[in-house]
């Protein structure tokens, strides 16, 4: 499995832009990177996907430097409604995904 | 679409008394999976599907059995239910057919309790 590592948690205030970075060291060439969220009490909802250099959808920005060793979800002008987990996974060949610990972000006002 | 469906959405066994979780999904899906969430932790996947009749282990699946005898089901099952299986279980689908897009939808989970 491609390990993936993340900050425990983080902390924002409503309006500012949150970057959240998720290190994958032994990344495979093959291998995607993709982003969930997760409210309490729901399963994860797909943010994001990403190979190499940036992506961007309606409701973040993933960047991956060229040695794809790391990864960075950017969340612009995050609100209350933002708070949540949030996971980085490695989508491997064989398909056995598997999610770390996630980033609790908290959005204050 | 109804999506990722589970049965039930509760539960409350004794220990030792077995069930089964049954996750479907209309979306004709190849890839089916099987996760738990303790409380204030991540997902952990228990066993995944890479297509009917199909099965493999994850990370964590010891005490639990499943199968996929029909493409749009995977049922998961607990022989012997202990405390330690108190978790939430999420199950998940994934198409793999439709391009590079690695999006897994999630069913609404199912909360067990074992006393």
């Amino acid at each position: 499995l491609a390990k993936t590592t993340q900050p425990i948690s983080m902390d924002s205030y409503e309006g500012q832009e949150v970057n959240i970075t998720c290190s994958h060291n032994n990344i495979a060439t093959n291998d995607y990177i993709t982003w969930y969220q997760q409210f309490p009490s729901q399963g994860p909802r797909f943010i994001i996907q990403g190979y190499k250099t940036k992506v961007t959808n309606e409701v973040a920005s993933l960047f991956i430097p060229a040695d794809r060793k790391s990864s960075t979800l950017s969340l612009p002008r995050v609100s209350l409604s933002d708070t949540a987990v949030y996971y980085c996974l490695v989508v491997l060949n064989d398909y056995k995904l598997s999610f770390g610990a996630g980033t609790t972000v908290t959005v204050r006002a | 679409n109804a999506g990722v469906t589970q049965t039930p959405k509760f539960r409350v066994l004794k220990t030792g008394q077995s069930m089964t979780l049954l996750c479907a999904q209309d979306m004709n899906h190849e890839y089916m999976y099987w996760y738990r969430q303790d409380p204030g932790m991540g997902l952990r996947l228990i066993h995944y599907s890479v297509g009917e009749g199909t099965t493999a282990k994850g990370e964590v699946p010891d005490g639990y059995n499943v199968s996929r005898l029909k493409k749009q089901n995977f049922l998961l099952g607990l022989e012997s239910a202990a405390p330690s299986q108190t978790s939430v279980y999420f199950c998940a689908s994934i198409d793999v057919g439709g391009g590079n897009s690695y999006e897994q939808y999630f069913g609404p989970g199912t909360r067990l309790t074992v006393t």
